[in-house]
């Protein structure tokens, strides 16, 4: 078990409102990352951090943001969420960030939007 | 860009029987690689990494894969399947040693253990 915690675990949401999920870690990592899985992509970084209000944008950024406020906190954000949003996000942690130390995931979020 | 293949996106193998996945990477420098597993309803779980200490890396549940740089392949492999295999399985690969590169994965391929 890595640490990692990811709230709400599903949700279902309408077209246009708002949506925020959060990743919470009790394991101190300083990366942080959020992967939407969709069948046929595999994974896709959205954003990580790399440290408390360190953020950079990942491959399929467009239409979210996010927020890390806390070492322990990584919020991300639908402005208005979309059908082509719906997806599994995933939350995922690592030591350094780089070369081969891995990443750690969550249990993901499942998000429909109709 | 760095990317991974990973050929088959379903696999079907008897209980028993060999199982073979495939990954090869697009790299002009030796990369880090990783398998993950994930069984549903759950997230990715690391099953081994490459280190470059040594081209075949054990991992868990009985599962290696071998890195050929000259086929810049790093195929996962396992003797003989049990029912439990059943999942879905991701390469991935970063080429860089600096923090904050990119782990980029693979489509996934989805292995189905029949009795």
């Amino acid at each position: 078990d890595a640490g990692i915690t990811q709230s709400p675990r599903h949700k279902v949401t309408e077209t246009g409102t708002p949506v925020t999920l959060r990743c919470h870690q009790t394991e101190n990592h300083r990366y942080m990352y959020w992967y939407r899985q969709d069948p046929g992509h595999g994974l896709r970084l959205i954003h990580y951090s790399y440290g408390v209000k360190d953020t950079d944008k990942g491959e399929v950024s467009d239409g979210y943001s996010v927020s890390r406020s806390k070492t322990e906190d990584f919020l991300l954000t639908l402005e208005s969420a979309t059908s082509s949003q719906t997806s599994v996000y995933f939350c995922a942690i690592s030591v350094t960030g780089g070369g081969n130390s891995p990443l750690h995931f969550g249990n993901g979020t499942r998000l429909t939007v109709t | 860009a760095q990317s991974v293949t990973q050929l088959g996106s379903h696999v079907s193998v008897s209980e028993g029987a060999l199982v073979l996945l495939r990954c090869n990477y697009s790299s002009s420098v030796p990369p880090y690689l990783f398998w993950y597993v994930q069984y549903p309803n759950q997230g990715l779980q690391l099953l081994l990494k490459y280190t470059s200490a040594a081209t075949l890396v054990k991992g868990i549940n009985g599962f290696e894969a071998e890195f050929k740089k000259s086929e810049t392949s790093f195929h996962l492999t396992k003797p003989s399947a049990h029912m439990s295999d059943a999942a879905e399985y991701f390469c991935a690969v970063r080429k860089e040693e600096t923090s904050g590169s990119r782990l980029t994965f693979g489509e996934g391929t989805q292995l189905t253990v029949n009795p």
